[in-house]
């Protein structure tokens, strides 16, 4: 079946580090891919996503580019701030029509020191 | 902006109470979502419905039902809530053809 494979943390980085989170998926066909970010005490959101090889979300200065030569789909940002501290997760949602969960990574805490 | 309301924050019941989790979205969301949520497991798919009185079983049905009786509301149904239900519990609504989902803030669930 579906899988979501990303590094899990804490993932610990003083403000204003490059960051990098990977992901790499498991699925069948041409999934959608999706990085949502879940803070403290709330939902999650969604942060960026990407629909088809060489796509490239990018919100709030994180971008990551479908890649469908190595499955992968890693996020980046090139300046964090303190404000970016918050779980983030790696998702896919399986090609075609119709009404489908997302399959998730286990997500990745991310701490930003000042 | 869409918004999913779930109606609790947090729930705390006891082992073989019957529990009732709901979810409001108000953006007429054709598909909704259960979603259960635990440290080191990521989210997993508990239920779906893509319409009114439709449902899907997701990942891990078992020990849940859901009802959707009006389009904008989801339930999820513990028949017997046991301890390893405990759980995060977030719902989602999406509509095609980006299927975006959005997320409510969660019930933070302890059965005891």
């Amino acid at each position: 079946g579906d899988s979501v494979t990303q590094m899990e943390g804490p993932v610990t980085l003083s403000e204003e580090a490059f960051l990098t989170i990977n992901c790499t998926y498991t699925a069948t066909g041409y999934p959608s891919l999706f990085w949502y970010v879940q803070y403290p005490g709330e939902g999650l959101q969604l942060l960026l996503k990407a629909t088809k090889a060489d796509d490239k979300g990018s919100n709030k200065g994180f971008e990551a580019t479908y890649r469908k030569e190595t499955t992968s789909f890693h996020l980046e940002k090139g300046s964090v701030q303190v404000s970016d501290s918050a779980v983030y997760f790696c998702a896919l949602r399986r090609s075609g029509g119709g009404a489908d969960g997302l399959t998730f990574g286990k997500g990745t805490h991310l701490i930003i020191q000042p | 902006d869409v918004k999913v309301t779930q109606s609790s924050r947090y729930l705390v019941k006891r082992t073989g109470e019957k529990v009732f989790l709901e979810c409001v979205q108000d953006m007429d969301h054709e598909n909704m979502f259960w979603y259960r949520q635990d440290p080191g497991l990521g989210l997993r798919l508990i239920y779906f419905s893509y319409d009114v009185k439709m449902k899907e079983k997701g990942d891990i049905p078992e020990g849940y039902s859901v009802s959707r009786e009006k389009k904008e509301r989801f339930s999820l149904i513990l028949e017997s809530a046991s301890t390893n239900q405990t759980s995060m519990y977030l719902c989602a609504s999406s509509f095609p053809p980006s299927n975006e989902q959005y997320f409510g803030p969660g019930t933070r669930l302890t059965v005891t």
